[in-house]
């Protein structure tokens, strides 16, 4: 069985500051790993993802992820947040050998300006 | 292109009744997926198709619930006597395995179900 935990139901931050967003996992041989980020009322979209190699992962509008697999964990993170970042954030993990995603109950983000 | 489109975007209807909801994918991604997502909760993994076979279901899926992918492009999901407790939102995505391994998956905007 696979699964995501997302420690924080909400994250505060001001306009300008580095943020990060945890998400910690478990998964039976090697993990894909994604972060996915959902607006009121949309669908989710694609930030990045992880399959192998470089352990920094730089994605979408400026968002980039560290794989640790020590800790298990892949925390979202991103040098200066803006008050357009705002939204909900979901990690989700995929084990190697199946399609599906399993995914964390989500993390609110919230900047202020 | 243009995106995974799903059909209606919100759907009210009374205990009891059937409802179906329609997926368009990505043209020729050939893996669709379908989630639910309750509030506060992240998507739930229901069911999942290669081309027009339906590899796997979750044991979320109860009997009232089918999805079908008859030629391996749109695909629809159908509720049977829709309960209170099927509230929720609908979401479909949709791949490509020829991307290589860990194909990234691309949601649609969802349909919204409330059950009366």
């Amino acid at each position: 069985a696979q699964s995501v935990a997302q420690p924080e139901d909400q994250v505060n931050v001001a306009e300008g500051n580095p943020l990060t967003v945890k998400c910690t996992y478990s998964v039976s041989g090697n993990p894909y790993l994604f972060w996915y980020v959902q607006y009121p009322n949309r669908g989710l979209q694609f930030l990045l993802k992880y399959i192998t190699g470089d352990n920094l992962v730089k994605g979408s509008y400026g968002f980039e992820a560290e794989f640790n697999k020590s800790q298990t964990s892949f925390h979202l993170k991103k040098p200066s947040a803006l008050v357009s970042d705002s939204a909900l954030y979901f990690c989700a993990v995929r084990a190697s050998g199946y399609s599906t995603l399993t995914f964390g109950k989500g993390t609110m983000l919230l900047v202020s300006p | 292109d243009t995106g995974v489109s799903q059909d209606p975007r919100h759907k009210i209807t009374k205990r009891g009744q059937n409802v179906t909801f329609r997926c368009d994918p990505i043209s020729e991604h050939n893996r669709l997926y379908w989630y639910r997502q309750t509030l506060g909760q992240g998507p739930e993994f229901l069911t999942y198709f290669q081309n027009e076979a339906q590899l796997e279901k979750s044991r979320l899926l109860s009997d009232r619930f089918s999805a079908e992918r008859p030629k391996g492009s749109f695909s629809t999901l159908e509720i049977q006597r829709t309960e209170q407790g099927d509230s929720a939102m609908y979401l479909c995505a949709s791949s490509s395995s020829r991307t290589g391994i860990a194909d990234t998956q691309y949601f649609g905007p969802g349909t919204r179900l409330t059950v009366l």
